[in-house]
């Protein structure tokens, strides 16, 4: 059973591009997590999706940044007309549906953006 | 708003010692409490996650406590070793809610 799925690991974007990040959820998870983490600042919550609806958004900025997971695909996380200061690590993280006890969560390896 | 605050934001030990980490949170309407490790450059490995209803969970060396009316959660680390080092973070998910909120973590470094 294979892990939360990201790519690209690393990814060097100029002021102004697009950024597109890429999330596999771990086999039978319906629910996932984008996660931001700046430098020296914790994780912080961005969207909560679960398969073809958006669930939470609250942390994610207003603007520039989207969010979908599709009914056949990965998760991706849009970011336009990048900025410097969207420089980090994106994480995603995926759980089980509601029916399960524990919603415990588990994380990808991240997609590290860095804006020139 | 639920803050999660984790002090000393580094510690250095020499192998062997046993450790123990500390977590504390504002709002206690937690629903669970996730302990995580994270090594430079790469993801979140999940160690231990202790529902609101339990006192503590353990696995190998690792064992978790929470004190949900104090706002408090301990992570102990039996007999360190170096491979033991590692940013550790704690988390809460809020009762009702689907986030988890983060502390900044606890860089650990066990020196051989």
């Amino acid at each position: 059973n294979a892990g939360v799925m990201q790519n690209p690991r690393h990814l060097v974007r100029r002021r102004g591009q697009e950024a597109r990040l890429r999330c596999s959820p771990m086999k039978g998870h319906s629910h996932v997590y984008w996660y931001r983490q700046l430098p020296e600042e914790g994780l912080k919550f961005m969207v909560y999706l679960q398969k073809e609806n958006i669930i939470d958004e609250s942390g994610m900025p207003k603007e520039r940044f989207s969010a979908e997971f599709p009914k056949e695909g990965p998760s991706i996380l849009r970011i336009q007309q990048v900025v410097r200061g969207d420089s980090a690590a994106y994480f995603c993280a995926s759980s089980p549906s509601r029916g399960t006890f524990t919603w415990e969560l588990f994380f990808g390896e991240g997609s590290r953006l860095t804006v020139l | 708003k639920q803050e999660v605050t984790q002090i000393p934001a580094a510690l250095s030990v020499p192998e062997g010692e046993n450790l123990v980490l500390n977590c504390s949170f504002t709002d206690s309407a937690i629903y669970n409490l996730q302990w995580f490790r994270q090594d430079p450059g790469k993801g979140l490995t999940s160690l231990l996650l202790i529902q609101s209803s339990q006192r503590e969970q353990t696995s190998g060396r690792l064992n978790a406590s929470l004190d949900k009316s104090s706002g408090r959660s301990t992570l102990y680390i039996a007999a360190s070793q170096p491979g033991d080092s590692a940013t550790y973070l704690c988390a809460v998910r809020q009762g009702g809610s689907e986030k988890l909120v983060f502390g900044k973590g606890m860089k650990l470094t066990v020196n051989p």
